[in-house]
């Protein structure tokens, strides 16, 4: 069973840089994209990006500015920067497999971006 | 503003029919296939269609998916209890490099 476990800080001050890593047990990077969402409090959800197991990303246009998804393919990890936070980033992360149906998500992390 | 356009809400009483729509355009669900998710409060969200539909291991068949044109839609027959949710859609645009919408999402409510 493939599961999907995220961590990173969920406490961010104006101007840093979020940085969040996600592990997958149960299966392999290869084959799949992997992708990252996020929830602001009370809101919608909204894709930030994905990256394919050879290593090509493709981003969200709003964001594509500040974000940056990577590959970890030892430690069967993918991660997501995005710099130059501000309280408009304040949301759930979720971590995801898959492209145009994403079929296993991690648990999610709170990001508080605050002064 | 989500490029993908669902009604905020839809109701209804155990064992009846509700369907969920979900309106986009030629870039997104008029050349790509649809995608259903569940939200249960608190949680990550769960696949529920995809391929406009199919549905995912272990959904129900209660649970049902269509396209025509650029919207979709999601059926939900029998309803029960636990379904009381929040339901989004989701597509891929090809417009500018490509990328992934969900739709605003609808709270069902169980009465």
């Amino acid at each position: 069973q493939v599961q999907l476990q995220q961590w990173g800080a969920g406490l961010l001050k104006p101007s840093e840089t979020l940085s969040l890593t996600c592990t997958v047990y149960g299966g392999s990077l290869s084959g799949y994209f992997w992708s990252w969402i996020r929830q602001p409090p009370g809101k919608g959800l909204e894709w930030i990006g994905e990256i394919k197991f050879s290593g090509g990303a493709n981003y969200n246009p709003s964001l594509k500015s500040r974000v940056t998804i990577s590959l970890d393919t030892p430690k069967n990890q993918f991660s997501l920067k995005l710099t130059s936070v501000s309280a408009a980033d304040t949301a759930v992360y979720y971590c995801a497999r898959g492209r145009s149906a994403l079929d296993y998500w991690g648990q999610g992390t709170l990001v508080t971006v605050s002064a | 503003q989500s490029v993908l356009t669902q009604p905020p809400s839809v109701s209804g009483t155990p064992g009846q029919r509700v369907t969920i729509s979900c309106s986009g355009s030629s870039s997104n669900i008029g050349a790509n296939a649809g995608t259903w998710y569940q939200q249960l409060p608190g949680t990550a969200p769960k696949l529920l269609i995809y391929s406009n539909d199919e549905r995912a291991s272990g959904v129900p068949d209660r649970f049902s998916g269509s396209k025509s044109g650029t919207s979709a839609s999601l059926a939900i027959s029998g309803l029960q209890s636990e379904d009381e949710a929040e339901y989004y859609c989701a597509a891929w645009d090809d417009s500018l490099n490509g990328f992934y919408v969900f739709g605003s999402g609808t709270k069902v409510t169980v009465l």
